[in-house]
């Protein structure tokens, strides 16, 4: 069975200071996609990246970066230097790739990002 | 980008009555819609996907007469609760899925939900 798990709840941080959320991932496919998603306060989603199973590069975007490690499942997400505006529940998610490829999403349980000025 | 957008953005009704939600992608044709649910601090569920012009395929535990969908064009998924019950209320969000590209999904702003 599918299934992501992010083991922190809540992170409080001071402004300037790095934070990395953690992401574990279990799959029996050997074709997934994984993702980070950002929700802030209003509610609605915002897409930060997108990952497939065959690409284990490390990605750098501004302040953001990812590290994907197959041999462990994780797909754990850094920003550097955080800011206020960084504050936000941020989701892990996996996408099989099986047959059917139905582009379900499996959602972990979220990190809630809370940055300090 | 891709703009989904979802109305209306918040609906207060009262138990017993039905409400319906729209879910449009207005730049873009999706061939698949996405309902999931999010209770307060929890994480997303999802419960169907719906296909234009097919019948919605709904999640385990989740009451196809209760939350019906319909998928009537490339642009235009809704989701209609009925008979609403205190118990439904949470913040309903919609996805769309572009038919060219891998797997790229546009989330809508969501729709929050308050049964009386």
């Amino acid at each position: 069975a599918q299934k992501v798990t992010q083991a922190q709840t809540e992170i409080s941080v001071v402004e300037k200071e790095d934070v990395t959320l953690d992401c574990v991932y279990e799959t029996r496919d050997t074709t997934y996609y994984l993702f980070w998603y950002k929700q802030p306060p209003s509610g609605e989603l915002v897409f930060l990246i997108r990952r497939n199973s065959f690409d284990e590069q490390n990605e750098i975007s501004g302040r953001y970066s990812w590290n994907f490690q197959k041999s462990t499942s994780s797909f754990n997400f850094t920003i550097t230097a955080s800011q206020v505006v960084d504050s936000a529940v941020y989701f892990c998610a996996l996408s099989e790739d099986g047959s059917g490829n139905t582009g379900k999403l499996i959602f972990g349980q979220g990190t809630t990002l809370q940055v300090k000025p | 980008g891709a703009v989904v957008s979802q109305h209306p953005s918040r609906v207060i009704c009262k138990s017993g009555t039905s409400v319906k939600i729209e879910c449009r992608s207005l730049d873009f044709q999706a061939t698949t819609m996405f309902w999931y649910r999010q209770f307060p601090k929890q994480s997303l569920m999802l419960m169907a996907t719906s296909n234009e012009g097919s019948k919605a395929t709904y999640e385990q535990g989740v009451e196809k007469d209760k939350f019906l969908i319909n998928h009537a064009s490339l642009t235009l998924s809704t989701l209609t609760v009925t008979s609403a019950h205190p118990e439904d209320s949470s913040f309903y969000i919609c996805s769309a899925r572009v038919i060219q590209g891998a797997y790229e999904q546009y989330f809508g702003p969501g729709t929050r939900l308050t049964v009386t």
